[in-house]
């Protein structure tokens, strides 16, 4: 069975700071994408980075990398010059498959001080 | 604006009603799915419709829930007798492929 863990239930990061957030994943299957997700307190879920298992370079978008390191299944999240907008929970989760059902992990809270 | 979106957006309701939730997905997207989230959790996958076909259903789906997508746009998710363990945010996402999924604004739904 597919499975996410994020074991960070909460992060603090110093504005301007880079941050990382950690993500594993288990799955038996050879093709399959990892995605994390931004939410918000207003609860909308925001899109912020797609890796596919056959990707073979890691994921950018603006401040957002994807470190992806297939051998030890992790897709960690890297936030460069974090902002106070930042703060929120991010999500990690996984598809596989015909119908790209997504596998979410637990979240981790993070919190950009001033 | 072209993004998906979810009506209502908040519902209150009384344990034993039926309540409906709409979502409309980006235009074109043939893809759509709808997830629960409850406090403190990341969403759970309820169910997946490929046009108007709904192909996969998750265990957590009960009989008393339902869902259709009539002629492949739009899509409700009805749940009967509603029960207190039924309070969570209600998401829908859309897809024209497998590696992107846009959320809408989620429906909240609040059973006393």
């Amino acid at each position: 069975a597919q499975k996410i863990t994020q074991t960070q239930p909460g992060m603090f990061v110093q504005e301007k700071e880079a941050v990382t957030l950690d993500c594993t994943y288990d799955t038996s299957d050879q093709s399959y994408g990892l995605f994390w997700y931004k939410q918000p307190s207003s609860g909308e879920m925001i899109f912020l980075i797609y890796q596919g298992s056959y990707d073979e370079q890691n994921a950018t978008e603006g401040r957002y990398s994807l470190n992806f390191q297939k051998a030890r299944k992790s897709a960690n999240l890297v936030i460069s010059a974090s902002q106070l907008g930042d703060s929120a929970m991010y999500f990690c989760a996984m598809n596989s498959g015909n119908t790209g059902k997504l596998i979410f992990g637990q979240g981790t809270t993070l919190q950009v001080k001033p | 604006d072209t993004g998906v979106s979810q009506n209502p957006r908040h519902k209150i309701t009384k344990r034993g009603q039926n309540v409906t939730f709409r979502c409309d997905p980006i235009s074109e997207h043939n893809r759509l799915y709808w997830y629960r989230q409850t406090l403190g959790q990341g969403p759970e996958f309820l169910t997946y419709f490929q046009n108007e076909a709904q192909l996969e259903k998750s265990r957590l789906l009960s009989d008393r829930f339902s869902a259709e997508r009539p002629k492949g746009s739009f899509s409700t998710l009805e749940i009967q007798r509603t029960e207190q363990g039924d309070s969570a945010m209600y998401l829908c996402a859309s897809s024209l492929v497998v590696y992107e999924q846009f959320f809408g604004p989620g429906t909240r739904l609040t059973v006393l």
